[in-house]
C-alpha cells in the first residue's frame, strides 16, 4: 500500500519570501504522479503542480517548483515570492499508474501555510 | 472555478439515518470520484464511478454506496450514519479514469452528524 506523509502540520512565511513543504510517500510502484494540491478556506482542492515520476526534470508552475527526488522518495513544494493568496492548507498526493489504475489519489495529511504581510 | 459543483453545501442529520449527496461533473467528464475529509486531515479515497460503472473502491464499508447517471452526474449515498461519518464530502470529476487526466475538484458538502 501507498503512504504519503507531510511531516509539518504548520508553516509561516512573509509575504515575498520563499517557502519550502516537504513531503514523503513510500510505493514499490515504479510508475506514478506525484501532485500538490492547494485548499484554501473556500475548501475548493486546487491543483497547483504535478510530476510524472518517470521524468527526471523537476516540474515547473510559475513561482512553484518542485523538487523531485526518486530514490529518496521525496517530493518538496517550493513556493517562490509568497503572496497572501498562498494563505491554504497544501496537501501532497500520489497516484500509481498501471492496469488497475483508477486514478485514485492518496493524500498526505496536510500543511497549513500561513503568509505573513 | 472547476465547473464541478455539489449540493448540499452543508446539512445535520441523526445517527442511524440515510444521506444523500449531489454531483454534477464539468461538462463532458464521464469519471467521477468521491473523497471524504475529516476535519484536518487529508481526502481519502471513497469510490470512483467511469461510464456509470463503479471503477475502484477506498476502505470505506458497503454502506457508503454511489450512482453515476448517464449525463455524468453522481450520487453519494451513505445509510445508517455514524458519529464519524461528519466529515467534508469531496467530489471530483475528469475526463477519463486515466492518471494522465487532469481532476477537477468542487468546493465539497459537509456533513454533521449528531
Amino acid at each position: 500500500a501507498q503512504t504519503v506523509t507531510q511531516s509539518q502540520p504548520e508553516m509561516s512565511v512573509q509575504e515575498a519570501e520563499t517557502v519550502t513543504l516537504s513531503c514523503t510517500y513510500d510505493t514499490s510502484e515504479n510508475n506514478y504522479y506525484l501532485f500538490w494540491y492547494k485548499q484554501p478556506p473556500s475548501r475548493q482542492m486546487i491543483l497547483v503542480i504535478r510530476q510524472e515520476a518517470y521524468k527526471q526534470q523537476n516540474a515547473t508552475e510559475n513561482r512553484f517548483s518542485v523538487n523531485f527526488q526518486k530514490a529518496a522518495k521525496s517530493f518538496s513544494l517550493k513556493i517562490s515570492d509568497s503572496q497572501l493568496g498562498d494563505t491554504a492548507m497544501y496537501f501532497c498526493a500520489f497516484m500509481k499508474l498501471g492496469s488497475s489504475n483508477t486514478g485514485k489519489l492518496i493524500f498526505g495529511q496536510g500543511t497549513t501555510l500561513q503568509v505573513k504581510p | 472555478e472547476t465547473g464541478v459543483t455539489q449540493s448540499p453545501t452543508h446539512l445535520i442529520k441523526t445517527r442511524g439515518q440515510q444521506v444523500t449527496l449531489r454531483c454534477s461533473s464539468q461538462s463532458g467528464h464521464n469519471t467521477v470520484s468521491w473523497y471524504q475529509q475529516a476535519l484536518g486531515q487529508g481526502p481519502q479515497f471513497i469510490f470512483q464511478y467511469y461510464r456509470e460503472e463503479e471503477n475502484g473502491r477506498g476502505n470505506f464499508p458497503p454502506r457508503f454506496s454511489g450512482l453515476q447517471f448517464p449525463n455524468y452526474s453522481s450520487e453519494l449515498n451513505v445509510n445508517a450514519l455514524e458519529l464519524d461519518d461528519s466529515a467534508l464530502y469531496l467530489c471530483a470529476s475528469s475526463l477519463g479514469a486515466g492518471v494522465g487526466n487532469t481532476i477537477y475538484f468542487g468546493e465539497g458538502s459537509w456533513l454533521t452528524v449528531v
